[in-house]
């Protein structure tokens, strides 16, 4: 069974300023995809970034950019220039690429973001 | 395309009482899923589906059940509701290409 670790339940960031959020997830698998899933206080869960494990570049998305270790099963997330606007939880999550059926995600417990003005 | 939808956002049920969480998405996906959000675990999988007429079970599946009848309606029922229900439930279909999962806005769930 995979499992997605966030250790740090609560981080805060000055406006402008970079903040990393980290994972690491275990796995015997060798061909899966990962995700940072962002919840604002509305709730709606939205995808911020994806990676899959086969491509060794670093995805990036505007001002979010991962950096994954496959061999130390390691996954962080950074976001430069922090925005008020990325107040919200962050989800870490991990899910083994099938032929067939079982897509589903296994989530860590999220860590909560706070951009100070 | 209106992506995920769910209903309601808001229920309130007392203890025994049964209801369904309505699921539909308009893209087509075979894929779709059910979540439960309880704070401090992140989010776990209650029953999933990979297309009309399959559902199987999650880490969660006790107190609920599933049916899959189309592609787009994926309701999820609790048969006599209790208070460790209580809970933020999503919905999520998946592109079979991209992996990419698409949630609805989620239902809160009180059981008093």
């Amino acid at each position: 069974a995979q499992t997605v670790t966030q250790s740090q339940p609560e981080m805060s960031v000055q406006e402008a300023e970079t903040v990393t959020l980290s994972c690491t997830y275990d796995t015997s698998e060798n061909n899966y995809y990962l995700f940072w899933y962002k919840q604002p206080p509305s709730r709606q869960m939205i995808l911020v970034i994806r990676q899959e494990a086969y491509k060794q570049q670093n995805a990036t998305e505007n001002r979010f950019s991962v950096n994954f270790q496959k061999a130390a099963k390691s996954f962080s997330l950074k976001i430069s220039d922090s925005q008020l606007g990325d107040t919200a939880m962050y989800f870490c999550a991990f899910m083994k690429v099938f032929t067939g059926a079982n897509s589903k995600l296994t989530f860590g417990k999220g860590i909560t973001l706070s951009v100070r003005p | 395309n209106a992506g995920v939808t769910q209903t309601p956002k808001f229920q309130v049920l007392k203890t025994g009482q049964s209801m369904t969480l309505q699921c539909a998405q308009d893209m087509n996906h075979e894929y779709m899923s059910w979540y439960r959000q309880d704070p401090g675990m992140g989010l776990r999988l209650i029953h999933y589906s990979v297309g009309a007429g399959i559902t199987d079970q999650g880490e969660v599946p006790n107190g609920y059940n599933v049916s899959r009848s189309t592609t787009e309606d994926f309701p999820l029922r609790l048969l006599s509701a209790a208070p460790s229900q209580t809970s933020v439930y999503f919905c999520a279909s998946r592109d079979r290409d991209t992996y990419e999962q698409y949630f609805g806005p989620g239902t809160r769930l009180t059981v008093t």
